[in-house]
């Protein structure tokens, strides 16, 4: 298995850009989620996925717009990109596990918009 | 007032120290994780636990609901383990909430 991957690792965007953050996963889990992770803050939940067709927000959804048409993607939408998304964002898919839900992230994607 | 706190921020020991990082939260939880994500920045998943204690090599993890808090040690500590430690606890929706890591730094 591949586990959960990003592209792309890298990007720099300009203010007012448009971008999809792609995300895949090959282990069928249901459960997938998207996190921003910004200097002297844990991780925040922008949205996330229960199952195919089905979304929902989390923590820090503004600018944010999501899909799942498939279990194994999981794209993230940047509409009008601003500074303020300047982050490292993982994707990350979870599944049910000796009793616990044991989570799988995803290598991350460095964002820099200017 | 953050729902999840650990303490050191950081955290600078000798090669063969044993180090304790602590985490305490302030919400109801089903289990608790420690993460481990390294200079290049990968996030793996160390423990999953809900009571008592995990052991896996020199790593060892407990957690009191009671008290709501969990701790996660290594015995003889090593370079290679330098990396941040975050804490994250599963709220009653499943999702996951993180503290803000705590950064170790190992010294041969």
């Amino acid at each position: 298995n591949a586990g959960v991957t990003q592209t792309p690792k890298f990007q720099v965007l300009k203010t007012g850009q448009s971008m999809t953050l792609q995300c895949a996963q090959d282990m069928n889990h249901e459960y997938m989620s998207w996190y921003r992770q910004d200097p002297g803050m844990g991780l925040r939940l922008i949205h996330y996925s229960v199952g195919a067709g089905i979304t929902d927000q989390g923590e820090v959804p503004n600018g944010y717009n999501v899909s799942r048409s498939t279990t194994e993607d999981f794209p993230l939408r940047l509409l009008s990109a601003a500074p303020s998304q300047t982050s490292v964002y993982f994707c990350a898919s979870r599944a049910w596990e000796g009793g616990f839900y044991e989570q799988y992230f995803g290598p991350g994607t460095r964002l820099t918009v200017t | 007032k953050n729902e999840v706190e650990q303490s050191p921020q950081n955290l600078t020991a000798q090669e063969g120290e044993f180090i304790t990082i602590n985490c305490s939260y302030s919400v109801g939880i089903s289990a608790l994780h420690w993460l481990q994500q390294h200079p290049g920045g990968g996030i793996v998943s160390l423990f999953m636990l809900s009571s008592g204690k995990k052991k896996h090599g020199r790593l060892i993890a407990t957690i009191n609901i009671q008290e709501k808090h969990s701790s996660l040690h290594i015995t003889a500590s090593h370079p290679r383990d330098s990396a941040v430690y975050i804490c994250a606890v599963v709220e009653s929706q499943g999702n996951l909430i993180f503290g803000k890591g705590t950064k170790l730094s190992v010294k041969p």
